[in-house]
């Protein structure tokens, strides 16, 4: 069974650009999140998906970062514009409506 | 207020020691999970296990083995003859129950860096 695949692996950009991050789902898996790993901080999630509908998008500085599931699959998340405090690792993972999440390898983002 | 605590921020131990990392959660919720995942350096996030909060009794899986006590809030995790393979980062993780099946979120700790010297 394939995991949970996201693209790109690494990324670097200046600061005040945007960026995306990509994410697919092991398929089947209703439930969608997203979580930022700050160096030496564990994950906190930063969006949760329940098929294409938003669950829990508290903790979303929704002012520069959006995000969005269509079709209830692949999800992208997006920060526009970036600033220094965004660097980190960007995870994806999902569930079957279970208690269980799948990780992906995540995304690392450098903003300089 | 923090709902996982790790108070270890690094470990490092001998190959073939043994090491326990601590876990200490807190909830008011009477059914929680606890788990506890692997983070290597390639950076994706490995599970190793989960737990109710009504299972109380103690589990091991080859060279792991987990400390479950309800009464002290811990969950902790132990390695058993480690090896070089086992350093990574390790994160233990709450999931209070929520009132949608659908709805689990995980709340971590800052994580405990192992290091396995050869």
């Amino acid at each position: 069974e394939a995991g949970v695949a996201q693209s790109p692996r690494y990324k670097i950009i200046e600061k005040r650009q945007s960026v995306a991050f990509w994410c697919n789902p092991i398929s089947g898996h209703a439930t969608l999140y997203w979580y930022q790993q700050i160096l030496g901080q564990g994950p906190k999630l930063l969006i949760q998906f329940q098929n294409n509908g938003v669950v829990d998008d508290s903790q979303l500085p929704k002012d520069r970062f959006s995000a969005e599931r269509l079709k209830g699959v692949d999800s992208t998340l997006k920060i526009q514009p970036a600033k220094l405090e965004d660097s980190a690792v960007y995870l994806c993972a999902s569930s079957l409506a279970q208690v269980e999440q799948f990780f992906g390898p995540g995304t690392r983002l450098t903003v300089l | 207020a923090q709902k996982v605590t790790q108070a270890q921020t690094e470990i490092s131990v001998v190959e073939k020691e043994d090491v326990t990392l601590d876990c200490v959660y807190e909830t008011r919720d009477t059914t929680y999970y606890l788990f506890w995942y692997k983070q290597p350096p390639s950076g994706e996030l490995v599970f190793l296990i989960r737990r109710n909060s009504f299972d109380e009794q103690n589990e091991i899986s080859g060279r792991y083995s987990w400390n479950f006590q309800k009464s002290t809030s811990s969950f902790n995790f132990t390695i058993t003859a480690s090896q070089v393979v086992d350093s990574a980062v390790y994160f233990c993780a709450l999931s209070e129950a929520p009132g949608n099946v659908n709805d689990y979120k995980l709340s971590f700790g800052a994580g405990t860096t192992v290091t396995v010297r050869a």
